[in-house]
């Protein structure tokens, strides 16, 4: 059974960037597709990637997503940081050899 | 429009049960799976098992697995999480979801949660 690992915490200034990190710790991240969720204070989490790094609707373009098969793990990176970014992020991926979903620990992105 | 909408906050003493339920609408409920997510107090989001209402197929997390029971009632659209004994350990937020499908599948669209506390 493979877990997904990210840091715990971010931060950064406004119009910056960051990129939070999600590895995987066995098997290859290329195997499931890689989504990541953003949940606000308060709120269900919602989706900003899809499939490793597809923007749903409405999504800005300043959310992108890539993974990286040499050290096994996918990103988000936010550009141009808005006070409003400031959220937990949790990497999602499907275990195919167990049958399992599997989330990352999640990232709380603070934006100062 | 895809809307999750789930019941209300529950406050529960150890050892009672429980059913909370997610109504689904705009989009076929029978023919697209329904999966259930709990948030402990400030952690993470933990899968907790899947249903497709439309032969009521339901996998579930070894975590879960024989503590809840995950339902579905296609006639009215809606998914259940169950419990026959609840523990304080089973407060918590629990989001329903669905899984959209592109390539592959994804928690697409969320309910807004039902809080659930239990506490003697």
């Amino acid at each position: 059974k493979f877990m997904l690992t990210q840091p715990h915490s971010v931060s950064e200034s406004p119009g910056k960037t960051v990129t939070i990190s999600c590895t995987r710790s066995s098997g290859s991240i290329a195997s499931n597709y890689v989504q990541w969720y953003q949940q606000r204070p308060g709120s269900a989490p919602t989706t900003v990637i899809f499939e490793d790094s597809h923007r749903p609707s409405g999504v800005p373009d300043r959310f992108s997503g890539s993974i990286d098969t040499s050290s096994n793990s996918a990103s988000l990176t936010i550009s141009t940081l808005k006070t409003e970014d400031e959220a937990d992020y949790y990497c999602h991926s499907y275990d195919s050899d167990d049958h399992r979903e599997v989330f990352g620990g999640g990232t709380k992105l603070t934006v100062l | 429009e895809v809307q999750l909408v789930q019941s209300g906050a529950e406050v529960r003493k150890p050892g009672e049960s429980l059913k909370i339920s997610c109504k689904a609408s705009g989009f076929s409920f029978a023919n697209n799976w329904i999966g259930w997510v709990r948030q402990m107090p400030g952690r993470g989001l933990e899968w907790m098992g899947n249903i497709y209402p439309g032969d009521s197929d339901t996998r579930y997390s070894p975590s879960f697995q024989g503590q809840v029971t995950i339902s579905a009632d296609k006639s009215i659209n809606t998914a259940y999480l169950q419990w026959h004994s609840l523990k304080t350990s089973d407060t918590a937020m629990y989001f329903c979801a669905r899984l959209g499908f592109s390539a592959s599948y994804y928690f697409d669209y969320w309910g807004q949660g039902a809080l659930v506390t239990v506490s003697s």
